[in-house]
């Protein structure tokens, strides 16, 4: 069964930090991994997919990479802005199809 | 706008009451999802469905019944609310490519 994991939980940064925040999965069987942003008492905002035969997407100051073998990605936020205050959640669909599976997230603050 | 649309924003259910959340998508997906996100768990797939016409458990489907209307509607039902119905359930559609997500609905049953 496919799992999912963010660390850290939570994370508080000056304003003007790079930043990478973490996700990580069992199964490399993976058919996608998306990120996306969540503001309190909002929906889903997609960031970035990256497909499975993809090593990387970017989008701005956003870049997200994808290591299947280690059964890792990492987003990166450049010179974090207060406004990228959020929860930051990775989703991976399988091989099956139409099952995607989400990480807890990470809730990011950032200080100005 | 292009999205996807839940009704209502808000409810609060009695035990033991029933009621219909209502999602709607003008982009064309085949494919329709019911989550619900609870604290500290992510969110949990409940039902999808990959075309019109189809539909399947995901992964906490108990409680809850769908009907993929048409190539636009997918209704979530909860025909006798339980307390730990208690959730927000948003709505998504989704190709390859990625997926949209609606506002979500946070249900409240007492």
């Amino acid at each position: 069964k496919q799992e999912v994991t963010q660390i850290p939980a939570a994370l508080s940064v000056p304003e003007g930090e790079n930043l990478v925040l973490n996700c990580s999965f069992t199964d490399s069987a993976i058919y996608n991994l998306q990120w996306f942003r969540q503001d309190p008492g909002k929906g889903l905002t997609s960031l970035l997919l990256i497909q499975s035969s993809q090593r990387e997407q970017t989008s701005g100051r956003l870049n997200a990479s994808l290591d299947k073998s280690s059964g890792r990605s990492t987003l990166y936020i450049a010179a974090s802005q207060p406004g990228d205050s959020a929860t930051y959640l990775c989703a991976l669909e399988g091989t099956g199809g139409f099952k995607t599976i989400f990480g807890a997230g990470t809730r990011l603050f950032v200080k100005a | 706008n292009a999205g996807v649309t839940q009704t209502p924003k808000f409810q609060v259910l009695k035990t033991g009451q029933s009621m219909t959340l209502q999602c709607a998508q003008d982009m064309n997906h085949n494919s329709m999802y019911w989550y619900r996100q609870d604290p500290g768990m992510g969110l949990r797939l409940i039902y999808y469905s990959a075309s019109e016409g189809t539909t399947d458990k995901g992964e906490v489907p108990n409680g809850y019944n769908v009907s993929r209307l048409n190539k636009r509607e997918f209704s979530l039902r909860l025909e006798s609310a339980a307390p730990s119905q208690t959730s927000v359930y948003f709505c998504a559609s989704g190709t390859a490519f990625g997926y949209t997500f609606g506002s979500g609905t946070r249900l409240t049953v007492v």
